[in-house]
């Protein structure tokens, strides 16, 4: 069962530049999630998705973009990078219960 | 709006000590679940324990166990004859049910860095 996955795993970025992070789940999960997580915050929700078609803030929005066009993929865009966005991001997903988490990307802005 | 604090920023145990790792949580509301990941040095978060707001039942799985108490809003977790395996950041997280098309969206305390010293 591949479960939640994240593409990729690692990358390296100029400040200004773009990027996408892709989350594919396969469980049929209504809800899904984008965190990032920084040394002693936990985890932080950037956006999230209620359903196909559905997305919303979250609480540290600001400079990123997401897209859910089909149900088990769950989009997060970095329109103009910058070294504040440094930081491991984590995609997740549920249904009613807890969440089941990607294994994370690894994202430095220089 | 919620909240889950933890306390504890870092801890260091010697082998086959106890631990407790303490959770405090806010809410307003009624209907919540209370949860733990553990994320190991290899960084993947993994589920440890789901817990709802209507069952204040302790549990023990293995060495592990959890003591839920909605009357001080807690929920450690101890960890009994700790092993170096249990090396780790612990999650404590909350997610509130009455959310409608809010996403039932989970709140992350800070994390506790717990290593176990051989």
């Amino acid at each position: 069962n591949a479960g939640v996955t994240q593409t990729p795993k690692f990358r390296v970025l100029k400040t200004g530049q773009s990027m996408t992070l892709l989350c594919a789940q396969d469980m049929n999960h209504e809800y899904m999630y984008w965190y990032r997580q920084d040394p002693g915050m936990g985890l932080r929700l950037i956006h999230y998705s209620v359903g196909e078609g559905t997305t919303a803030k979250g609480e540290v929005p600001d400079g990123y973009n997401v897209s859910r066009l089909k149900k088990q993929n769950f989009l997060l865009g970095l329109e103009s990078a910058a070294p504040s966005q440094t930081s491991v991001y984590f995609c997740a997903s549920s249904y009613e219960g807890e969440a089941f988490f990607g294994q994370g990307t690894r994202l430095t802005v220089v | 709006a919620q909240k889950v604090t933890q306390a504890q920023t870092e801890i260091s145990v010697v082998e086959k000590e106890d631990v407790t790792l303490d959770c405090v949580y806010e809410t307003r509301d009624t209907t919540y679940y209370l949860f733990w990941y553990k994320q190991p040095p290899s960084g993947e978060l993994v589920f440890l324990i789901r817990r709802n707001s209507f069952d204040e039942q302790n549990e023990i799985s293995g060495r592990y166990s959890w003591n839920f108490q909605k009357s001080t809003s807690s929920f450690n977790f101890t960890i009994t004859a700790s092993q170096v395996v249990d090396s780790a950041v612990y999650f404590c997280a909350l997610k509130v049910l009455n959310q409608g098309n809010y996403g039932q969206n989970f709140v992350f305390g800070p994390g506790t860095r717990l290593s176990v010293l051989p």
